[in-house]
């Protein structure tokens, strides 16, 4: 079956240093990645995808994520946190196999909260 | 261009009750998707809908939740003889196709609280 995990519940992170949200998935055939990111009372925003091709994939508001089929991850990467950062953060996975079926659609993660710390 | 729109943005209401909740799609957007999201927990896919194609609905938690959408635009999504364990966020996506690669568009979600 398919599956996301984000292993860390929160990542707390001093502005203006580097910031990773740790993302695996499982799939069975090939996967499409999402980030998407959550303010307080807010909908989800979309951060980056990866589909296929280059395994770095950079995103709105200086983000990028990197694809490791090997390791089977897809964390999510800044070079220096900002306070406005601090959100929840939800990777999701889509399986090729099984795209178009019942069991196509999108699976998130439980979602890491990352606070940034003036 | 306008997001995607749901309504209302809170909603409270007694155990036992029926609630409606809408969506409006980013315009030209042929698929709609909704989730719930409950308190600690992750995204649950509840139904989507592509076209005028019959809906999955493979997500919904039981026979007390249904959705419709109209005119392959706006979306309502009824819960019948609501329970307390209804109260979630419940959130609305919209994409263009419903294709692997295709990018879900969020709303801002309704905040449902069964009293």
């Amino acid at each position: 079956a398919q599956s996301v995990a984000q292993p860390e519940d929160q990542v707390n992170v001093a502005e203006g240093n580097p910031l990773t949200v740790k993302c695996t998935y499982s799939v069975s055939g090939n996967p499409y990645l999402f980030w998407y990111v959550q303010y307080p009372n807010r909908g989800l925003q979309f951060l980056l995808k990866y589909i296929t091709g280059d395994n770095l994939v950079k995103g709105s508001y200086g983000f990028e994520a990197e694809f490791n089929k090997s390791q089977t991850s897809f964390h999510l990467k800044k070079p220096s946190a900002l306070v406005s950062d601090s959100a929840l953060y939800f990777c999701a996975v889509r399986d090729s196999l099984y795209y178009g079926g019942s069991q196509g659609n999108l699976i998130f993660g439980k979602g890491t909260k990352l606070s940034v710390k003036p | 261009g306008a997001g995607v729109s749901q309504s209302p943005s809170n909603k409270v209401t007694e155990k036992g009750k029926d609630v409606e909740l809408r969506c409006d799609p980013i315009s030209g957007h042929t698929a709609l998707y909704w989730y719930r999201q409950s308190l600690g927990q992750g995204l649950e896919f509840l139904i989507y809908f592509q076209g005028n194609s019959a809906p999955d609905k493979s997500g919904l938690p039981s026979d007390r939740f249904s959705a419709e959408r109209t005119g392959g635009s706006v979306s309502t999504l009824t819960i019948q003889r609501t329970q307390q364990e209804d109260s979630a966020v419940y959130l609305c996506a919209s994409s263009l196709f419903q294709g692997a690669g295709e990018t879900q568009y969020f709303g801002p979600g309704t905040r449902l609280l069964v009293l």
